[in-house]
């Protein structure tokens, strides 16, 4: 595709369900991030993919959260018992090989958790 | 660790007026700078990257940014705003330590244009 597409848009939780998350890349792009947007906070890092292997998810923060890109396109983070905490704006990016810091984001998803 | 400090969180300004939005970080090895603009309801979409070579970079839209490495600052610029550029703003910072691409950023500046 053109861009980054994620889904759904936005997302309404009641808290204690579970939500996944879906990232889709730039068609050929082999590095994949995902980050997490607070309100009124920039946004912070969560978790690093080159093509399906996991290689850093330093950011997660708890094992509540939990990513996979299982063929090295399309990502999902899942979110287990959501918490009002974790509303927030989750981002997902990628970038091509043998690009330093090319990164294109997607539009996000609006995650509330009530 | 490294960190991004935005010193203003928001910034109003008038039309045709210049602006300044300024950036500090802190990293104990060497880093690459980043200025990345957020509109509303949408994703981040970067301004202008430092990875090397000479300190005053040149982005879209007309901004600017001028690494110091003495005062650890990489303020953004840009001498006539316009109603458009009314937007979120972040900073961020990479040293590739941890083996990826992955980006520090700071809380953000909003800049108000006003008419």
């Amino acid at each position: 595709g053109a861009g980054v597409s994620q889904s759904p848009r936005y997302k309404v939780a009641k808290r204690g369900q579970d939500v996944a998350l879906r990232c889709d890349p730039i068609s050929g792009h082999v590095s994949l991030f995902w980050y997490q947007q607070a309100l009124g906070q920039g946004p912070e890092f969560l978790t690093y993919f080159q093509n399906e292997a996991q290689l850093d998810k330093s950011g997660l923060p708890s094992d509540r959260f939990f990513a996979e890109r299982p063929e090295g396109s399309v990502s999902t983070l899942k979110i287990q018992r959501t918490q009002q905490e974790d509303s927030a704006v989750y981002l997902c990016a990628s970038s091509p090989p043998a690009s330093l810091y090319g990164y294109t984001f997607g539009s996000g998803t609006r995650l509330t958790v009530v | 660790a490294q960190s991004v400090t935005q010193l203003d969180s928001q910034v109003p300004v008038f039309e045709e007026a210049p602006v300044e939005l300024r950036c500090n970080y802190s990293s104990s090895v060497s880093v690459y700078l980043f200025w990345y603009v957020q509109y509303p309801n949408q994703g981040l979409q970067l301004l202008l990257k430092y990875l090397s070579g000479s300190t005053l970079v040149k982005g879209i839209n007309g901004f600017e940014a001028e690494f110091n490495k003495s005062q650890t600052s990489f303020h953004l610029r840009k001498p006539s705003v316009h109603i458009s550029d009314t937007a979120e703003y972040f900073c961020a910072v990479s040293d590739l330590s941890f083996g990826n691409e992955k980006l520090t950023f700071g809380t953000g500046t909003r800049l108000t244009i006003i008419p």
